[in-house]
């Protein structure tokens, strides 16, 4: 199981917004950049956020990232269709000494 | 803009090696900024670090996987490739490669469709 965990479902109306956690400790998420994919229905992952809350080009600015201690945030605003998804957060473990992905979350547009 | 395609058996006998290649286009593998690495993801599961490598440079691994698995670069070829050893059936995954920045955060991006790789006899 991993060291970061995600509730398993998240879900809202088309437009409202959605946040998830990633809740980890002192050995990845304190003291490390957080980064946040998206997993579409068959598709690879896709980075949606890296270095806690920084967007690649071309990724819409209603995906916006968080750190706060031992845990981070993912936030959708504006939730679409298109939106419904897996997300994983992800990390450096210093103590494991290795890449960590979150437990993932799920994403329904109601 | 930069794409990665993995390709290699999709059916590995258990106690055999898995053997992959990504090849990198629409970019070198040679940049300097970033390493290359391989995720694997079991089915309905999140996805796990395998191991990255840099071009001029030794791999670095998962603990859990740093016994069975070696990677190695064609610079010419503009590949990179995996082998992980006395494989199992837990070993039955989608392997994806991709580009990994490695500096002050670590990040993968972008990432290949990934490949089935399925551990039986």
């Amino acid at each position: 199981q991993s060291v970061l965990t995600q509730p398993p479902s998240e879900s809202a109306a088309p437009g409202q917004k959605v946040t998830i956690s990633c809740s980890g400790g002192s050995s990845n998420i304190e003291n490390n950049f957080v980064s946040w994919y998206q997993q579409l229905p068959g598709a690879a992952p896709k980075l949606l956020i890296y270095e806690n809350d920084e967007r690649p080009s071309g990724v819409p600015a209603r995906f916006s990232g968080s750190k706060s201690g031992t845990s981070a945030t993912l936030a959708i605003t504006g939730l679409q269709t298109g939106d419904e998804a897996d997300y994983y957060c992800g990390t450096w473990d210093d103590s494991l000494n290795a890449y960590v992905f979150g437990t993932g979350t799920m994403v329904t547009v109601l | 803009q930069l794409q990665l395609q993995e390709s290699g058996p999709g059916l590995v006998k258990p106690s055999e090696t898995l053997y992959l290649t990504c090849t990198v286009s629409g970019g070198s593998i040679s940049d300097n900024t970033y390493y290359w690495g391989w995720i694997r993801q079991p089915p309905g599961t999140g996805p796990e670090w395998i191991g990255s490598i840099y071009y001029s440079a030794g791999a670095f691994f998962n603990p859990t996987l740093s016994s069975r698995a070696t990677m190695s670069v064609d610079t010419a070829k503009n590949q990179f490739s995996l082998r992980l050893s006395s494989v199992t059936a837990t070993d039955t995954a989608v392997y994806h490669c991709a580009r990994h920045y490695s500096g002050r955060s670590n990040w993968f991006d972008p990432w290949g469709q990934g490949t089935l790789v399925t551990v039986s006899s």
